[in-house]
């Protein structure tokens, strides 16, 4: 089956520093979203970013389908931005199912 | 928009005992809905896929009569854990989609299962 891949799996940040989040793919995907699992699980919404580039706020996203990657950038990181972030891929024909990557673990200090 | 909600948020239960616990799209139509596991510290993990009105499919390795999906509507999904033992014990997250709002996932805010 295809394989999801994020680096790196933890990360410090000083509050206010920028970081960028990876996430490689072994195959073809026809969809791809970001989420951020907050302190109490919830899985937040990010992006559904199957290719291109996208922003919201502080945070953007890029895939590149071509090269099976996409990046998560967070500029002028809180202390609320941190949790866990995952990327999570869709092959075509298989229903919806979303493929979920192990998550980057991020912590941000005030 | 787009909200999924779950219930319990939390369960304590004892072993041999049965477990349902709810997921409801609240503001959509959910064509097909989504039960996740997630251990501690770890990713989450398909279980199983569930279509309204259909049989849910299930991954490798999920019993399907430990773990009954029930669609009965566009709006509601139930996950039966059945003679819970300790190693179900787990985070529970269910997710819905709809292509009438696109082919997003969204997620519901999980359900935390523990069996003693």
């Amino acid at each position: 089956g295809i394989q999801v891949e994020q680096s790196p799996p933890d990360l410090i940040l000083q509050e206010g520093a920028n970081s960028t989040l990876r996430c490689n793919f072994s195959d073809s995907v026809n969809n791809l979203q970001w989420f951020h699992q907050n302190p109490w699980g919830q899985l937040i919404n990010l992006f559904y970013i199957p290719s291109g580039t996208k922003q919201n706020g502080r945070l953007s996203a890029t895939t590149v389908a071509t090269e099976r990657y996409s990046l998560l950038y967070i500029s002028s990181s809180q202390t609320t931005d941190s949790g866990v972030y995952f990327c999570a891929v869709e092959q075509y024909n298989q229903g919806g199912k979303l493929i979920f990557g192990q998550g980057t673990e991020l912590s941000v200090k005030p | 928009g787009a909200v999924v909600s779950q219930h319990p948020s939390r369960v304590i239960c004892k072993s041999g005992t049965s477990v349902k616990i709810e997921c409801r799209s609240l503001d959509f139509q959910a064509t097909t809905m989504f039960w996740y596991r997630q251990f501690p510290k770890q990713s989450l993990m398909l279980m199983a896929t569930s279509n309204e009105g259909s049989k849910a499919t299930y991954e490798q390795g999920v019993e399907k009569d430990k773990f009954l999906i029930n669609h009965a509507s566009l709006t509601l999904s139930t996950l039966t854990v059945t003679s819970a033992h300790p190693e179900d014990s787990s985070f529970y997250i269910c997710s819905a989609r709809s292509r009438a709002i696109g082919y997003e996932q969204y997620f519901g805010p999980g359900t935390r299962l523990t069996v003693t």
